[in-house]
């Protein structure tokens, strides 16, 4: 059974600084991953997505990696925001499954 | 991308009245979707697997009589929460892949539901 696991638990930074989250899962048979974000009390915004055969995406100020033999994946933000403040989640499918989910990383970026 | 519209966004309901949660893919087609809940700091868990034109797949745990999950359309599936109780307050989350490929998962906006 596929188990995905985020890294801090919880983050709080000084604006500017650039920072990275990990995520870990144990079955390395994913046909992608993706990283979203949750603000409080609100859905899931998707922010990127890496297939199985890809090693990184970008867009803007955020970079994600994926190892797929070590099983892990970076989100690595750039000169954070207070705005980038939200929860960060780790997801991995395969095929037509359902994704599973980490538990999330919460990250507050201080002004 | 494409579009997960989820309806209603917050509803508040006393307890056992039923709920409908409604799951709408606006762009695209989708044969499967799936219903997350979401207590507070907690991660996403999966209750169900809704497939169109067939019953539901439910994981283990969860009540497929109080959940009851309708998958009529390539663009709709409902949430019914039956009977609920307070402990039903959660944060309800649907989301669809595109029946034409690609394997992205686009999610609604969840629904908060409070049972008083």
């Amino acid at each position: 059974k596929q188990e995905v696991t985020q890294i801090p638990a919880a983050l709080s930074v000084p604006e500017g600084e650039n920072l990275v989250l990990n995520c870990s899962f144990t079955d390395s048979a994913i046909y992608n991953l993706q990283w979203f974000r949750q603000d409080p009390g609100k859905g899931l915004t998707s922010l990127l997505l890496i297939q199985s055969s890809q090693r990184e995406q970008t867009s803007g100020r955020l970079n994600a990696s994926l190892d797929k033999s070590s099983g892990r994946s970076t989100l690595y933000i750039a000169a954070s925001q207070p705005g980038d403040s939200a929860t960060y989640l780790c997801a991995v499918g395969s095929g037509n499954t359902p994704l599973v989910f980490g538990k999330g990383t919460r990250l507050s970026v201080i002004a | 991308g494409a579009v997960v519209s989820q309806h209603p966004s917050r509803v508040i309901c006393k307890s056992g009245t039923s709920v409908k949660i409604e799951c709408r893919s606006l762009d695209f087609q989708a044969t499967t979707m799936f219903w997350y809940r979401q207590f507070p700091k907690q991660s996403l868990m999966l209750m169900a697997t809704s497939n169109e034109g067939s019953k539901a797949t439910y994981e283990q745990g969860v009540e497929k009589d109080k959940f009851l999950i309708n998958h009529a359309s390539l663009t709709l599936s409902t949430l019914t929460v039956t009977s609920a109780h307070p402990e039903d307050s959660s944060f309800y989350i649907c989301s669809a892949r595109d029946i034409e490929g690609g394997t992205e998962a686009f999610f609604g906006q969840g629904t908060r539901l409070t049972v008083v």
